[in-house]
């Protein structure tokens, strides 16, 4: 069935260093991929997306790239900062009416300062 | 604009016992999403509506969960009986027609004695 692979599960990095959350997904007909923060006893909150006909979109320090041939996708936040700490969930859509999303499960990101 | 908005925050109930889950959406969402994250695993869906309708109950886990939405408004989710394992954060989202961006609430916190 529909499922997404997330890793790591837990990402402790310095600050000012980058982090990458690296995500694989079953179906090859997944078009969106959305990656949302939650911080802790917060709602999950949209951070970036991209679609399956681009290969890389970026937002100040947060990027995502997609590799629609290995079915992967990643994000990379640069000069990490304390507020980055949080659990990232990646999830990818798949193209019916509903835009339902099938969720990784999660990495907990600790930035030290 | 009100967010997503969920209650309530928390709720403690014991084995065999009913609870309701409310949701109310942004005003003018047509789509209304329920998710569960279990024991810190993966975001899960449970169901779909747009408006009234059920679009997609596939990641409904048994018949002991009900949801509705009279009126395309607001939402319940009704858990009878409770079991140990219906344990988790329930969240729901809305969004706008076509749209594949969602609003997260901020959950309800549900843990079965």
């Amino acid at each position: 069935g529909e499922n997404v692979e997330q890793h790591p599960s837990t990402l402790s990095v310095q600050e000012g260093d980058s982090a990458v959350i690296k995500c694989t997904y079953s179906d090859s007909a997944s078009n969106y991929f959305p990656w949302y923060k939650q911080e802790l006893g917060k709602r999950p909150q949209l951070i970036i997306d991209i679609r399956s006909n681009v290969g890389e979109k970026k937002d100040q320090r947060i990027a995502v790239t997609l590799n629609k041939t290995a079915k992967h996708f990643s994000l990379h936040i640069t000069e990490t900062q304390p507020e980055d700490s949080a659990v990232y969930f990646c999830a990818a859509s798949f193209p019916d009416s509903s835009y339902k999303l099938i969720f990784g499960s999660g990495t907990r990101l600790l930035v030290r300062p | 604009e009100a967010g997503v908005t969920q209650f309530p925050s928390h709720s403690v109930i014991e084995k065999g016992q009913t609870v309701t889950l409310r949701c109310d959406p942004i005003s003018g969402h047509d789509n209304l999403y329920w998710y569960r994250r279990v024991m810190g695993k993966e975001i899960k869906f449970l169901l779909h509506f747009v408006k009234e309708s059920k679009q997609d109950e596939s990641g409904m886990p048994n018949n002991r969960f009900l949801a509705e939405r009279t009126g395309g408004t607001y939402s319940t989710l009704k858990v009878q009986p409770a079991e140990l394992e219906d344990s988790g954060v329930y969240f729901c989202a809305s969004s706008h027609a076509g749209s594949s961006g969602y609003t997260f609430g901020s959950g309800t916190r549900l843990t079965v004695v």
